[in-house]
């Protein structure tokens, strides 16, 4: 089993819809989580950042983390054609590498 | 300001061929990372460097794999010679230390292709 699950789509909605992306983890340490947005041909940028467990709001994206399920979601209110892109789940437990899940692909349809 | 500046973008080479990929990250970054993504993949972290030492390079495959920091800036990350599995994007990140250890800036990524 891999550290970090996430399921990498295609996944398709029309522009408007609500987004749901979710990792699984299987590590109990990792204390740090991370959402990193890629377009393509581009590097990732980091998007959300949430220490522990609990919901984090920026906008139209809400990361939430249930640590006692090793679940973390990101959503994405409203979405919009420029949020196509592969959306990287990260984590780690502190001083030590991220380890990354492998992206879900969106595309959102005008 | 600028970003994590990556060069080259792109690079097709022979297989056994060199190839060398160039990192400048952002002013003031003292961690500097080289990770490796493949198709459909997330990056994997082939080495860290702390300032001009390597802290983290135990995925990194030192038999046809190098990677320099000199003066604790720029860096470089050699494949010699390279094979067809090595085709993959090789990506460059910065991070402040301390607190924001974890906010990793990303380079556009040299992408390279092995024939």
């Amino acid at each position: 089993q891999k550290e970090v699950e996430q399921d990498p789509g295609p996944l398709s909605v029309p522009e408007g819809a609500i987004v749901s992306l979710n990792c699984t983890y299987s590590n109990s340490a990792f204390q740090y989580f991370m959402w990193y947005r890629q377009y393509s041909r581009k590097g990732p940028e980091l998007l959300m950042y949430t220490y522990s467990s609990g919901n984090k709001e920026d906008g139209r994206f809400t990361a939430q983390v249930d640590k006692s399920s090793k679940y973390i979601s990101l959503f994405i209110r409203d979405s919009q054609p420029s949020d196509s892109a592969t959306y990287l789940c990260a984590m780690n437990s502190g001083n030590t590498p991220l380890v990354f899940g492998k992206g879900t692909r969106l595309s959102v349809i005008a | 300001e600028a970003g994590v500046v990556q060069s080259p973008r792109y690079k097709i080479i022979e297989k056994k061929q060199p190839v060398a990929f160039w990192c400048n990250p952002i002013s003031g970054h003292n961690t500097l990372y080289w990770y490796l993504q493949n198709l459909g993949q997330g990056p994997e972290l082939l080495i860290r460097y702390e300032n001009e030492e390597a802290v983290d390079d135990s995925q990194l495959p030192k038999d046809r794999f190098s990677a320099e920091r000199l003066k604790g800036v720029d860096s470089t990350l050699k494949i010699q010679p390279a094979e067809l599995g090595d085709s993959a994007v090789y990506l460059c990140a910065s991070s402040l230390g301390g607190g924001r250890a974890n906010v990793l800036t990303f380079g556009a990524g040299s992408r390279l292709t092995v024939l």
